[in-house]
């Protein structure tokens, strides 16, 4: 089975904190993604890659960024960490496929973030 | 742009009783579509697809969705509830005829079964 791993389930931070979110598959899945999930609004994706040190924008990606070194590992970066960016963060992982298979994403168990 | 509507955004029905969530989407060409569950808190599994072919495809759970291009839509459907499927459902499209990877998710039906 394919397991994507957030490394904490809960964080709480201070405004202006510098905040790391960790991912990691263990699957040798070659694209990544980045998702933050609030009531009403669903899924959004802020950010993705489909390589190692290879990144693209999603929909929101103002005040994050992502770093990955090593092709199992996606890091969300919150520079400075602002209240608006309280929310249930997910991450994502899937295999560089032909057709629809390439679009099947697993998913992570998420990271509950209070920005205080 | 691409974009996937879930009309209802909350759902109750009673354990026993059939269920359908709705999902449309807005897509030129044929869409690869997606329907994921996700548990409280809880990640997102994927419980079906639809790549092409048969309209009707079956899935994990009992679940299965129908793909009707007349009405741009694929949705969800389940025979008998389960007190076990209270969960939030989120229908999905992949955009630009999935060429990028990512999906467009909608914004989510919550299922409430009652006993």
């Amino acid at each position: 089975d394919v397991k994507v791993t957030q490394s904490s389930r809960y964080l709480v931070k201070r405004t202006g904190e510098k905040v790391f979110l960790e991912c990691v598959q263990d699957m040798d899945h070659e694209n990544m993604f980045w998702y933050r999930q609030d009531p009403g609004l669903g899924l959004r994706l802020i950010y993705f890659s489909y390589d190692v040190k290879m990144k693209e924008k999603g929909d929101i990606p103002e005040g994050y960024s992502v770093s990955r070194e090593k092709k199992e590992r996606f890091s969300l970066i919150l520079e400075s960490a602002s209240t608006n960016q309280t929310s249930m963060y997910l991450c994502a992982s899937s295999l560089m496929a032909t057709g629809g298979a390439k679009n099947i994403q697993y998913f992570g168990a998420g990271t509950r973030l209070s920005v205080l | 742009a691409q974009s996937v509507t879930q009309p209802d955004i909350h759902i109750t029905v009673s354990e026993g009783a059939s269920l359908e969530l709705r999902c449309n989407y807005s897509y030129g060409a044929t869409p690869y579509l997606f329907w994921y569950v996700q548990s409280p808190g809880q990640g997102l599994q994927l419980l079906l697809k639809y790549f092409s072919g048969d309209t009707l495809v079956q899935g994990i759970k009992g679940f299965e969705a129908e793909f009707k291009r007349s009405q741009s839509s694929f949705n969800l459907r389940k025979p008998s509830v389960h007190w076990s499927d209270a969960a939030e459902y989120f229908c999905a499209v992949a955009p630009y005829g999935g060429s990028q990877g990512n999906l467009i998710f909608g914004k989510g039906t919550k299922l409430s079964v009652k006993p």
